[in-house]
C-alpha cells in the first residue's frame, strides 16, 4: 500500500506570495492533518479534515487554510507569505476510528525569501 | 492549557539502554504516541499507549501513567541508526480529536 505523498517536496517563494501544498493520504484513510515544523517550535498542529470537513483547527492566523476533496486528498493554502512561514509542512493521514495512528508524508519544505 | 515536556538532547553509547521521559498536562487525554524522526525525514510511528502500563515492541518499550501525566520511551541495545529525534505526542478529544506534539528529544548514539 502506498504511503502518504506530498507535493511539491521543495518550494521557494517570496514574501507576499501565496502557496498551495497538496497531500494524498494512504488509500482508505479519510482523516488528514497538517502540521508546521520549525526548529524552534517543533511540530505545530494546523488543522484536521475528515469527509471534506474541517474537524479541528490549531492556533494559526487566517492566512492558513485548507480543504479536503471527496477522494480524501487535501490541500493547504498560505496567503500573503511571511518570512516566518519558512518551515517543513507535514501532512499525516489516519483511519478515523480506533487508535488513529497518524502516518506522515515526507513533507514540503517551504522557503520564503 | 496543554503542555508537553521532554528533554532537548540525550547522548548514549551503542549497545546501552536509554530512557526518554515525557510529562504532559492536557485536557481530554485520549492516548499518547511516540514517533521517531531522522534528520530531514518525516516522523514514523513507534508506539501508542492509552492505558497505564508498559507496551513492549522489540527493542522499544513505552510506558504510561495517566495519573502522573508521565510516559517514557525505553530503547534497548542501542544502535547507531537510533540517532534521531523522538517525539512524544498526546491526542486530545475535546469535541474533536487533536494531536499535540512535544518539541522532541534529540538522541545521539556514540560508538
Amino acid at each position: 500500500k502506498a504511503g502518504v505523498t506530498q507535493t511539491p517536496r521543495y518550494l521557494i517563494k517570496t514574501r507576499g506570495q501565496q502557496v498551495t501544498l497538496s497531500c494524498s493520504p494512504i488509500s482508505g484513510h479519510r482523516s488528514v492533518s497538517w502540521y508546521q515544523q520549525t526548529p524552534g517550535q517543533g511540530l505545530q498542529f494546523l488543522f484536521e479534515y475528515f469527509s471534506e470537513t474541517q474537524r479541528n483547527k490549531g492556533n494559526f492566523p487566517g492566512r492558513f487554510s485548507g480543504r479536503q476533496f471527496s477522494n480524501s486528498r487535501s490541500e493547504m493554502n498560505v496567503s500573503t507569505l511571511e518570512l516566518g512561514d519558512s518551515a517543513l509542512y507535514l501532512c499525516a493521514s489516519s483511519l478515523p476510528q480506533g487508535e488513529e495512528t497518524q502516518y506522515f508524508g515526507p513533507g514540503t519544505r517551504l522557503l520564503v525569501l | 492549557g496543554q503542555n508537553i515536556d521532554q528533554p532537548t538532547e540525550m547522548t548514549a553509547t551503542e549497545g546501552a539502554i536509554v530512557q526518554i521521559n515525557c510529562t504532559y498536562q492536557t485536557s481530554g487525554f485520549n492516548g499518547l504516541f511516540w514517533y521517531q524522526q531522522h534528520a530531514g525525514e518525516a516522523p514514523t510511528f513507534l508506539s501508542y499507549n492509552v492505558l497505564d502500563g508498559l507496551e513492549e515492541k522489540g527493542r522499544f518499550s513505552s510506558f504510561l501513567s495517566r495519573s502522573k501525566g508521565y510516559s517514557y520511551l525505553l530503547l534497548k541495545e542501542l544502535q547507531m541508526k537510533d540517532s534521531a529525534s523522538y517525539l512524544c505526542a498526546v491526542r486530545q478529544n475535546t469535541g474533536g480529536f487533536k494531536t499535540i506534539f512535544g518539541a522532541g528529544t534529540r538522541l545521539f548514539v556514540k560508538a
